[in-house]
């Protein structure tokens, strides 16, 4: 998997859009860009992933650049409960490499 | 739909025991994974299942960890005997497993404490 590059932490004020950026300079064709973040004391729960478009839930947008080398997570209206560890992972597309490679992600801090 | 289920929520045992963790993956999900977790970290992957079959298990310590996932549902990962180095916690994932887009769905974990 390819390696990824996040910022060691982040703080963002609540109601505020929160922007996490991702660099993955060295992503191929078939990976995935993928976003978890993990609450404390709580398993990492799933967030959006995308390939090369723009992807947007419920939770998140995911903006990837035009050369896939690096993304941007964007909470659009941070609370509190959005303080958190966020990960993102570059994963490959095929049965056998499901695995999901964590680094140690950006601790983001939401202040009230 | 209820997430994955994993017991106990905390271990604390001495060195050289023995320790064995469970999980109850998400309904309908054929792949299950377990991580572990060292403070400060993130998770790292020991092992993956398809169905009652392994995955992947490059990353497991074979010598003193095990897992089964006997009837392809839920799933017991042990350690024995355990070291000081095996405190962390070890959480369970799943997924459909129909597709390699699906995200991994992950329970709150066991947090193990050796002394």
């Amino acid at each position: 998997d390819a390696k990824t590059t996040q910022p060691t932490s982040m703080d963002c004020a609540e109601g505020r859009a929160a922007n996490l950026p991702c660099n993955h300079s060295t992503i191929s064709g078939n990976e995935y860009v993928y976003w978890y973040r993990q609450i404390h004391s709580q398993g990492p729960q799933y967030i959006i992933h995308g390939l090369k478009n723009n992807e947007t839930n419920e939770m998140a947008s995911l903006i990837i650049t035009e050369d896939r080398k690096s993304s941007t997570l964007i909470l659009p209206h941070a609370t509190l409960r959005d303080t958190a560890v966020y990960y993102c992972i570059v994963r490959a597309s095929n049965f056998g490499n499901e695995k999901l490679t964590f680094g140690t992600g950006t601790r983001l801090t939401i202040i009230p | 739909e209820a997430g994955v289920a994993q017991s106990p929520r905390y271990k604390i045992i001495e060195k050289r025991q023995s320790v064995a963790f469970w999980c109850n993956p998400i309904s309908g999900h054929a792949t299950l994974y377990w991580y572990q977790q060292i403070l400060g970290q993130g998770p790292k992957l020991l092992i993956q299942f398809q169905n009652n079959g392994v995955v992947d298990d490059s990353q497991l310590p074979k010598d003193r960890f095990s897992a089964e996932r006997l009837k392809g549902v839920d799933s017991t990962l042990k350690i024995q005997p355990a070291k000081l180095e095996d405190s962390a916690v070890y959480l369970c994932a799943s997924s459909l497993g129909d597709s390699p887009y699906q995200p991994q769905h992950f329970g709150d974990g066991t947090r193990l404490s050796i002394l």
